[in-house]
């Protein structure tokens, strides 16, 4: 079984600052990946980013990009330079045995002026 | 081209009624998971179906089931409703059995409420 741990309910970033949204995972299969989705309030599920376990540098795309330590089992999310429309919930998600993904708890980004 | 669609968008049913949600995946697409977001939570698996086939199932009751048509689309259907199955309802769709490095694509989910 996988488990993924979002330990931050909310966050504040302002405007044009970085933010990292934390998260780790617990997993038995050596083959793994680890997803971020973005759910504004519309409810939609939108794919940010994508680590695998094998992947040997840490991923990026556009302003997002994976701070991750296997040896800490985390995959923490950075986004730079923060706008208002990046105010959402955040979630980690696994993909591990099987077809499904396994989300965490979320963190509900704010993006202050 | 259409994203995923699901309808309706939003519901409210009685306890102990039945309700079917719909689901419309991308054109070409054969898989389609269903997954339930409680409140303040995130998804949990429900279902997957791929070209028909249940293909995986979650720990939901017997109350849930699913299908899916020859043309791809989807129906989960729920029994018996009860208070703690009001949720928001995610479809997700993909040309893959498995997750692709891009994941699944997700409707916008239909919101159910159970009075």
């Amino acid at each position: 079984a996988q488990k993924i741990t979002q330990t931050q309910p909310g966050m504040f970033v302002q405007e044009k600052e970085a933010v990292t949204l934390d998260c780790t995972y617990d997993t038995s299969d050596p083959s793994y990946g680890l997803f971020w989705y973005k759910q504004p309030s519309s409810g939609e599920m939108i794919f940010l980013i994508y680590q695998g376990s094998y992947d040997q540098q840490n991923a990026t795309e556009g302003r997002y990009s994976l701070n991750f330590q296997k040896a800490r089992k985390s995959a923490n999310l950075v986004i730079s330079a923060s706008q208002l429309g990046d105010s959402a919930m955040y979630f980690c998600a696994g993909r591990g045995g099987g077809n499904k993904l396994t989300f965490g708890t979320g963190t509900q980004l704010k993006v202050e002026l | 081209d259409a994203g995923v669609t699901q309808s309706p968008t939003h519901l409210i049913k009685t306890r102990g009624q039945q309700v079917t949600l719909r689901c419309s995946p991308i054109s070409g697409h054969k898989s389609v998971s269903w997954y339930q977001q409680v409140l303040g939570q995130g998804p949990q698996f429900i279902f997957q179906y791929y070209e028909k086939e249940e293909r995986g199932r979650g720990n939901f009751p017997d109350r849930f089931s699913a299908r899916q048509f020859p043309n791809y689309s989807s129906e989960l259907n729920v029994n018996a409703l009860l208070l703690g199955d009001s949720a928001l309802y995610l479809c997700a769709s993909s040309s893959l059995l498995g997750i692709s490095n891009y994941g699944y694509t997700f409707g916008s989910g239909t919101r159910l409420t159970v009075v």
